[in-house]
């Protein structure tokens, strides 16, 4: 398995534009996270998926920011319209939480904002 | 919901010391901690983790050590090397339907030769 994929990996934008980003999970898995990594609040928790539904996305910051799963080997986050605050790294993570293990992260995608 | 708090934010050691960081956390439901190491530019990857019917797990140069009574757990690295300058951070999580891994900010280690 290749791992979880991203796409882009890098993605510069100006203010105001709309910006989606992509997650392939790895197959079997049935969670999905979306996180958000700055020097300043750390790894951040944005939403999650359990079977393709959401399950919580009390850590999306505003309704700028949607994300869909819909179906198993695909979703998006979505951020319309951008700010430069929104400038992160943007990281995917799947996982089989069942027994509690691991979550696989994907390489992220840098964010930029201008 | 867990929080989980991480210290220290920045620890600097010599080649050959030892190095320790420290994490809480605050919902006494939570019973898997693991530990990832992220590179600089690359994702975070998974350590080493232990659960909460253990109270230490070793993995050669790295332990993990869990006290759930007082709510925290450490990470303990011994002979430090250059090569385990990173950024470490701790999460926490249960299995309990509808949770999810809730990480530290993170530790950034150096390690000079």
């Amino acid at each position: 398995d290749a791992g979880v994929i991203q796409s882009p990996r890098h993605e510069v934008t100006e203010m105001g534009q709309e910006v989606t980003l992509r997650c392939k999970p790895i197959s079997g898995h049935d969670y999905l996270f979306w996180y958000r990594q700055t020097m300043m609040r750390g790894l951040e928790l944005l939403i999650y998926f359990n079977n393709n539904v959401p399950i919580d996305d009390s850590g999306m910051p505003e309704d700028r920011f949607s994300a869909k799963m819909p179906n198993a080997s695909f979703s998006t986050l979505k951020i319309q319209p951008s700010e430069p605050r929104d400038s992160a790294v943007y990281f995917c993570a799947s996982g089989v939480t069942e027994m509690n293990t691991e979550a696989f992260f994907g390489q992220g995608t840098r964010l930029t904002v201008v | 919901g867990e929080n989980v708090e991480q210290h220290p934010s920045t620890l600097s050691v010599q080649e050959g010391d030892s190095a320790v960081i420290k994490c809480t956390y605050s919902d006494s439901a939570s019973n898997y901690f693991p530990w990832y190491k992220q590179e600089l530019g690359k994702r975070p990857q998974l350590i080493i983790d232990i659960r909460s019917n253990v109270g230490e797990k070793k993995d050669q140069r790295i332990a993990v050590t869990l006290n759930k009574t007082a709510k925290h757990f450490s990470l303990h690295i011994t002979e430090t090397q250059p090569e385990d300058s990173a950024v470490y951070f701790c999460a926490a999580t249960s299995n309990q339907a509808g949770t999810a891994l809730i990480f530290g900010k993170g530790t950034t280690l150096s390690v000079s030769s």
